[in-house]
């Protein structure tokens, strides 16, 4: 099983400041990998797939990159709505797609 | 519009079976593989189960392996997962989610709580 590990566990970021969130795979997933966000009492919601493809609707704050084995997600300037958890998947072996345990991002 | 409803969700006895259905519309149904994810109370999210469109094709995490069936009525446009054997830990919110892979669509989810 391909293994995912998301840092920080907590990332504390100013409204307007910049965020990199970091995902890294036991092993070479491709590009094959997606970025979610998750708001309190919400379902997850499809930011990025294809390691740098913004979903439809995205803003454009949100930015994807790495291939293999280590994937970062940018957000350029925070928003209040943005403060949230953010998860990574792999889907390299599809139909299977394993998630990291997530990255919280709170105001500071 | 894509919607994805998720219902049978409830209190299941520790070794007991229950039925998670999700009906979708806004979309060809039988066009998309659908998958079943679980996020137990605080945690993360965990892929649990997957179907092809026309239902041949199952695939399962092995945390549920040989308890849990994934299913589907392409002519009801419903997603099923059937949980047996259940366990304490399989106490989570169940979202059903259109297209593997990722998922670009996710139901709001159901509660299974597994308790005696």
């Amino acid at each position: 099983e391909i293994v995912m590990t998301q840092s920080p566990a907590t990332l504390s970021v100013s409204p307007g400041e910049r965020a990199t969130l970091s995902c890294r795979a036991s092993q070479s997933v491709s590009s094959n990998l997606a970025w979610y966000q998750q708001k309190p009492g919400q379902a997850p919601r499809l930011l990025i797939y294809a390691a740098s493809t913004r979903a439809t609707g995205i803003p454009a704050r949100f930015s994807g990159g790495g291939s293999r084995t280590e994937f970062t997600l940018t957000i350029s300037s925070l928003q209040s709505e943005d403060f949230a958890v953010y998860y990574c998947q792999q889907y390299n072996d599809w139909p299977r797609g394993t998630f990291g345990g997530g990255t919280k991002v709170e105001i500071k | 519009e894509v919607q994805l409803v998720e219902s049978g969700g409830g209190l299941g006895q520790p070794g007991g079976s229950l039925r998670l259905s999700c009906a979708a519309s806004g979309f060809t149904f039988s066009n998309y593989a659908m998958t079943w994810v679980r996020q137990a109370p605080g945690q993360g999210l965990e892929w649990v189960s997957a179907v092809s469109g026309n239902g041949d094709n199952t695939y399962y995490a092995d945390s549920v392996k040989g308890r849990f069936t994934i299913s589907r009525d392409n002519s009801k446009n419903t997603l099923y997962l059937q949980m047996s054997n259940l366990r304490a830990e399989d106490t989570a919110l169940y979202y059903c989610a259109k297209g593997v892979p990722p998922p670009d669509y996710w139901g709001q989810g159901t509660l299974v709580t597994v308790s005696s």
